[in-house]
């Protein structure tokens, strides 16, 4: 079985300042992780995906995440938000399954200020 | 590529009507599945396929709700009667079989509203 807490479902930071959005996993097997966004009046895009390769994933936008097996996490961070940042943003959990089906957490709403 | 297309993009009708959602997942991708999002629920997984066949449809909430994949192009989701407790965006999302690597690419979702 495999579940997604992200912590905090909204998050607000000023232009320019250090996004972090929190995810932490629970998983029977070697996870594959991933970070979707989802702008208003839109469909999920895939961010950046974690797949046992290097565990800091660097994603579009200027995003990148970290995956800390010891601390079952896969935090997402950007060093300077920008306006266009302001998103829902979902972190997701698969193992090996031959259908690839993904269990997601629940969202995080970023605001960005100016 | 075209990515997920999903149809209509909007859709409103009135309670008690059937209502089809469509979607053509990219080609070469074996598995489909259909998501509701709402304020309240949040993102739900209705139901998904790989390669064609139903593999788990307990996210359906009711039996008005059925969905079908003829084959590896195109998919339905359907609501007959429909509700007003039905109104949502409705996604649908492919990804190749392949274990779980690949995440998934979504469609841009069908607003329904049930009035």
């Amino acid at each position: 079985a495999q579940s997604v807490t992200q912590l905090g479902s909204h998050v607000s930071v000023s232009e320019g300042a250090l996004v972090l959005l929190r995810c932490n996993y629970s998983s029977s097997v070697p996870p594959y992780l991933f970070w979707y966004v989802q702008y208003p009046n839109q469909g999920l895009q895939l961010l950046l995906k974690y797949t046992s390769a290097a565990t800091l994933v660097k994603g579009i936008n200027g995003f990148e995440a970290e995956f800390k097996k010891s601390e079952t996490s896969f935090h997402l961070t950007k060093p300077s938000a920008h306006m266009s940042d302001a998103a829902e943003y979902f972190c997701a959990v698969s193992g090996y399954t031959n259908a690839g089906k993904s269990t997601f957490g629940d969202g995080t709403t970023l605001t960005v200020k100016p | 590529d075209a990515g997920v297309i999903q149809s209509p993009r909007h859709e409103v009708t009135e309670m008690g009507q059937e209502v089809t959602l469509r979607c053509k997942p990219i080609s070469g991708h074996n598995s489909l599945f259909w998501y509701r999002q709402t304020m309240m629920r949040g993102l739900e997984l209705l139901i998904y396929f790989n390669n064609n066949v139903p593999i788990d449809d307990s996210g359906m909430p009711e039996d008005r709700f059925s969905a079908k994949m003829p084959n590896a192009s195109f998919s339905t989701l359907k609501i007959q009667p429909s509700e007003p407790r039905d109104s949502a965006v409705y996604f649908c999302a492919s990804t190749p079989t392949g274990g779980g690597v690949y995440g998934y690419t979504f469609g841009s979702g069908t607003r329904l509203t049930v009035v």
